[in-house]
């Protein structure tokens, strides 16, 4: 398909474990952006990425999360020593940087990250 | 970007229009508003955005008052498939700065058979 997509769908782990979560954007999509989702409530900003270059990553919580886009397409965020409050859905959205377009964010069915 | 506020639900019934309040009273000259919604277990997807004129796609119109200070959200006809949370969202201008979505909690929207 031509959508974001993102793995797994589904994650388990045990408290300290490390996981990685993958996001493949729409092809030729400049920017790349991390949303955390608690339940109930709206998605929250992570981190963007333009191209390769990591341009904000003022939303990530602590120094436990990483994000990288070595060659400028997909993106693997990286939780270490995972904790209970890291459970959540991680959103992966891509848009265009085309400024005289809308600049919308095409969002990813989600990664849903559940921390025993 | 300027906080808005949205109903936390509403009801409508299928077939009628949905009429969907936004209130962004800070808001500045150059931040455009935004809607997108989320169904169930999917992520948030984009319906529409204007500035300060009225704007109509496929899926929705965008009434913006002149003040700019109160937006509605209109489904012309709402289906079951409309069932979802709607978040309305203001934000700068397209790569006049921050690219992030600030999202709220939204207006859980129920379309009734």
């Amino acid at each position: 398909g031509a959508g974001v997509s993102q793995s797994p769908r589904y994650k388990v782990a045990k408290r300290g474990q490390d996981v990685a979560l993958r996001c493949d954007p729409i092809s030729g999509h400049v920017s790349l952006f991390w949303y955390q989702q608690a339940l109930g409530q709206g998605p929250e900003f992570l981190t963007y990425f333009q191209n390769e270059a990591q341009l904000d990553k003022s939303g990530l919580p602590s120094d436990r999360f990483f994000a990288e886009r070595p060659e400028g397409s997909v993106s693997t965020l990286k939780i270490q020593r995972t904790q209970q409050e890291d459970s959540a859905v991680y959103l992966c959205a891509s848009s265009s940087v085309d400024v005289l377009a809308t600049d919308t964010q095409y969002f990813g069915p989600g990664t849903r990250l559940t921390v025993l | 970007d300027a906080k808005t506020t949205q109903p936390t639900s509403m009801d409508c019934a299928e077939g009628r229009a949905a009429n969907l309040p936004c209130n962004h009273s800070t808001i500045s000259g150059n931040e455009y508003v935004y809607w997108y919604r989320q169904i169930h277990s999917q992520g948030p997807q984009y319906i529409i955005h204007g500035l300060k004129n009225n704007e109509t796609n496929e899926m929705a119109s965008l009434i913006i008052t002149e003040d700019r200070k109160s937006s509605t959200l209109i489904l012309p006809h709402a289906t079951l498939r409309d069932t979802a949370v709607y978040y309305c969202i203001v934000r700068v201008e397209p790569g006049a700065g921050s690219y992030q979505l600030t999202f709220g909690k939204g207006t859980k929207l129920s379309v009734i058979p």
